[in-house]
């Protein structure tokens, strides 16, 4: 019964590689992100999607891409990894009925190692 | 550009003592919303304060916020072992509802 859930876990990978990770929600949520979580534990936002828009944070690479099959799923694409990429991926869901910001509720996480 | 920053970056305390951590910004918001992250595992939501609220409480958890000086604190009263994490403090800007988190305050509660 896991709220927000993520795979994998642990992504090892070679640059140059694509690779994919999936959020589900199960939470009726009508928003999904994904955050970045550096090695410093900054966590730093790269795109937002409901089913009216995709905002998308212009400091990210246009190598990331979400795509999201429906409101339960937001998966994150990257193509051509770089070892910059190496992070801990975060997906997370809330209503935003409101528009003026609520409770997130976050994934366990992605650990992504690039070599 | 960067919103919230807590204060300090790291703490360290013996169980059963107070543990307070502070959150500043620079522009006005909507609502502030404070996290607890454990090594390892992602981010469970705390409390969530909105912009005309002064107080919230929630178990051992007391959120101020003070707008005049935007700032917000997170008390934890007698602290546990358990309560060892990262806290993060993130913001709501008006006019939007993504939330920018600060780099948050590393607490060590020691047994």
């Amino acid at each position: 019964d896991t709220a927000v859930s993520q795979t994998p876990k642990y992504l090892v990978t070679q640059m140059g590689n694509d690779k994919s990770i999936k959020c589900e929600q199960n939470l009726g949520h009508d928003t999904m992100y994904w955050y970045k979580q550096d090695s410093k534990k900054f966590l730093k936002i790269m795109f937002s999607y409901n089913n009216k828009e995709l905002i998308i944070n212009e400091t990210v690479p246009n190598r990331f891409s979400p795509k999201s099959p429906d409101k339960a799923h937001l998966n994150l694409h990257i193509n051509s990894l770089e070892l910059g990429d190496s992070a801990v991926y975060f997906c997370a869901s809330s209503q935003e009925s409101s528009g003026v910001g609520e409770t997130q509720y976050f994934g366990p996480g992605t650990r992504l190692l690039v070599l | 550009s960067q919103q919230g920053e807590e204060d300090p970056q790291a703490l360290s305390i013996q169980e059963g003592e107070n543990a307070t951590m502070n959150c500043s910004y620079k522009t006005s918001i909507n609502n502030l919303q404070w996290y607890r992250q454990n090594s390892g595992r992602g981010l469970v939501h705390l409390i969530l304060i909105r912009s005309n609220e002064r107080e919230k409480h929630s178990g051992r958890l007391r959120v101020t916020l003070d707008t005049s000086k935007k700032s917000s604190s997170l008390l934890i009263t007698a602290s546990r072992a358990a309560d060892t994490a990262s806290y993060f403090c993130a913001t709501v800007r008006g006019g939007s509802y993504i939330p920018t988190f600060g780099r948050g305050t590393s607490l060590i509660v020691h047994p």
